[in-house]
């Protein structure tokens, strides 16, 4: 199986900062044939279910801000915020689903200072 | 719209069978599979395994071969996930959730754009 890593666990990031969020897999993620990356981003808020904001490493999501946005290849992704909102307090996830079964990051926990 | 309604929740005792159901609407059920994820209490979330509608055909993550059975009912848009053999580690909310379309994946693994509410299944003597 595919390891999924995300650093840091947690963050606190000032309204209107910026928050990155690192993923890292195990084994590239990148399917040459179609030069595309297999890595999502969810977003969680407290006792709701996750929310997909990002596919193929780096297209939003249908209606997702574009404060959100994806970076990344092969093994190693980012997704960051660019000016934090209060709505953006939530734990984020990375999955691939490059490979069977997906697997997900552990998350990522981002807090306002 | 597209939604998934999930069962409410379950408080089983331990050795236990529970199956919790997921009705999808505002879509072709049979178009798109049903994945199910589980999140327990304060942890990251685990996928356990999918169902094609149309054909039936699943696929389970080796974890859960053996102990949780995937089905549905395509004449009320509906698919079930049970779970036996109950122990207190099962304790965790259960998702089902849709596949986003053959956009969002890559051989049946896939990024996954709607979800149900989630049902908390409870294990405990």
């Amino acid at each position: 199986d595919i390891v999924m890593t995300q650093s840091p666990d947690s963050l606190a990031v000032s309204l209107g900062e910026r928050a990155t969020i690192n993923c890292k897999s195990s084994q590239s993620v990148l399917y040459s044939s179609k030069n595309k990356n297999y890595l999502t981003w969810y977003q969680q808020k407290p006792g709701q279910p996750p929310k997909l904001l990002i596919y193929w490493a780096s297209t939003r999501e249908s209606g997702v801000p574009d404060r959100f946005s994806g970076s990344g290849s092969e093994t190693d992704f980012t997704l960051t915020i660019s000016s934090l909102q209060a709505e953006d307090v939530a734990v984020y996830y990375c999955q691939q689903y490059y490979s069977n079964p997906p697997t997900f990051g552990q998350g990522t926990k981002v807090e306002i200072k | 719209q597209v939604q998934l309604v999930q069962s409410g929740a379950e408080v089983k005792k331990p050795g236990a069978s529970v199956k919790v159901s997921c009705k999808a609407s505002g879509y072709t059920f049979t178009g798109y599979y049903i994945h199910w994820v589980r999140q327990a209490p304060g942890r990251g979330l685990e996928w356990m395994g999918w169902i094609n509608p149309h054909s039936g055909g699943t696929n389970l993550a080796q974890k859960f071969q053996g102990s949780v059975t995937l089905t549905r009912d395509t004449s009320i848009s509906t698919a079930y996930m049970e779970l036996s053999s109950l122990r207190s580690v099962d304790t965790a909310v259960y998702y089902c959730a849709r596949e986003g379309g053959s956009g969002y994946c890559l051989n049946a693994v896939c990024s996954l754009s709607h979800w149900g509410q989630g049902t908390l299944v409870t294990v405990s003597s």
